[in-house]
């Protein structure tokens, strides 16, 4: 079955950094577009980065554009989000979501995994 | 950016009873070329990721049982709950994937 696991997340202090992974299993991954998207504390849902199933083609918010870099390792089934330069407001639990069809909506998502930032 | 509304932002609905959510967006999600709208519905409960519901504005996910529908097109859609069950308490979230992937800010569905 597909799974998605996420890992990294953490308290840091407001201009630091914070790597996050997502280890995938139970599909082709390299078949697959995959995205980060985040969710605040009681708040909605927020896309953050996109990546195709190469790598070539990378799309971010603009709320994270210039700061947050995504990538994948289509040998080792797994997708990066290395996050840099934090503010108080990417504080949220940050899902990995595998790609329907190439079209952008998610059918398969993580369980989450909470950056904290602050000071 | 394409900015998707849902009303209302709560909904309390006897078990049983229809339940009805409404998603609009700034612009078109309808691309003429292929005649479908690229408007999806999620279902998140407490301490859980969202669960695809809907898709294409009104193919269901595999699995996801017939009592959820959507409807619509263009820039105004539903997401109908024919007949309320406990376990479909959750807040519900469209998305526009027509340009990049924007969410409503979600619908939280009780029971009354």
């Amino acid at each position: 079955q597909v799974q998605l696991v996420e890992s990294g997340g953490g308290l840091v202090k407001p201009g630091g950094s914070l790597r996050l992974s997502c280890a995938a299993s139970g599909f082709t991954f390299s078949d697959y577009y995959m995205s980060w998207i985040r969710q605040a504390p009681g708040k909605g849902l927020e896309w953050v980065s996109y990546i195709s199933s190469s790598g070539s083609t990378i799309y971010y918010a603009d709320s994270v554009k210039g700061r947050f870099t995504i990538s994948r390792d289509n040998a080792k089934n797994s997708l990066y989000l290395q996050m840099n330069s934090l503010r108080a407001e990417d504080t949220a639990v940050y899902y990995c979501a595998r790609d329907h069809d190439y079209s952008n909506y998610f059918d398969y998502w993580g369980q989450g995994t909470l950056v904290t930032v602050s000071s | 950016d394409i900015v998707m509304t849902q009303s209302p932002d709560s909904l309390a609905v006897s078990l049983g009873e229809r339940a009805t959510i409404n998603c609009k967006s700034s612009q078109s999600v309808l691309y003429s070329s292929n005649n479908k709208n690229y408007l999806a519905w999620y279902q998140q409960k407490p301490g859980q990721p969202p669960k695809l519901l809907i898709y294409w504005a009104s193919t269901r996910e595999s699995g996801v049982p017939d009592r959820f529908s959507g409807s619509g097109s263009g820039t105004d859609f539903t997401l109908t709950i024919s007949s309320l069950q406990a376990e479909d308490v959750a807040v519900y979230y469209c998305q526009q994937y027509y340009i990049g992937a924007t969410f409503g800010q979600g619908t939280k569905l009780e029971i009354k």
